[in-house]
């Protein structure tokens, strides 16, 4: 059964980019055809879908954020990683890394607080 | 994009009784080649990720015990509990994700009376 593991800084300055990454274990990340996702939620509030790239690296984004997010597969390591550059303190939220497909439904990782702060 | 609408925001239910949370997208989450509705339904827990209860609008997941129940297709879902037990108390959200953004539902916070 696929697992996912999200990593990174915890603690991010602000105009700074926030990376982080999502390890993949019991799947590779090229097989299949799987959305790999992330989403965040802040404090006390509701879940936001920042984005997804495809098995094939193809990549949609949340409007919202679309001029600040990157998100892409490295095959080699079966990760994939969540680029949001010029972050304010309303990035502050817990990151989680998400999987499913046409058939197969939500996998989550345990999420990863990050606070933008200086 | 598909706007998810939870009722009630909040909820508050007598141990035992039975517990209805309803879900609406403002576009349908059917996909007609497979008759599948992409439709999950989560309890969130202070500090903890949301866990899956339901997937493809009623399909419980694993472990899940079977007081949870999901129904509905197209446009209209609903999650329900049938006998309230104290460790249901959380937020429970339904997720589309059948197209891109996917959305959530803004959560319904679920007490006892």
């Amino acid at each position: 059964q696929v697992q996912l593991q999200e990593s990174g800084p915890g603690l991010v300055k602000p105009s700074q980019t926030l990376s982080l990454t999502c390890t993949v274990s019991g799947g590779s990340i090229s097989s299949g055809s799987y959305y790999w996702s992330w989403i965040r939620q802040p404090a006390g509030k509701g879940l936001e879908w920042i984005g997804r790239v495809y098995s094939d690296g193809n990549t949609i984004y949340n409007p919202s954020l679309k001029s600040r997010v990157t998100i892409s597969l490295d095959t080699s390591k079966n990760q994939f990683s969540l680029n949001l550059n010029s972050v304010t303190a309303a990035d502050t939220a817990v990151y989680y890394c998400t999987r499913w497909g046409s058939g197969t439904s939500p996998t989550w990782g345990q999420g990863i607080l990050v606070t933008v702060s200086s | 994009d598909i706007v998810m609408t939870q009722s009630p925001d909040s909820l508050a239910v007598s141990l035992g009784e039975r517990a209805t949370i309803n879900c609406k997208s403002s576009q349908s989450v059917l996909y007609s080649s497979n008759n599948k509705n992409y439709l999950a339904w989560y309890q969130q827990k202070p500090g903890q990720p949301p866990k899956l209860l339901i997937s493809w609008a009623s399909t419980r997941e694993s472990g899940v015990p079977d007081r949870f129940s999901g129904s509905g297709s197209g446009t209209d879902f609903t999650l329900t509990i049938s006998s309230l037990q104290a460790e249901d108390v959380a937020v429970y959200y339904c997720h589309q994700f059948y197209s891109a953004p996917s959305t959530f539902g803004q959560g319904t916070n679920l007490e006892i009376k």
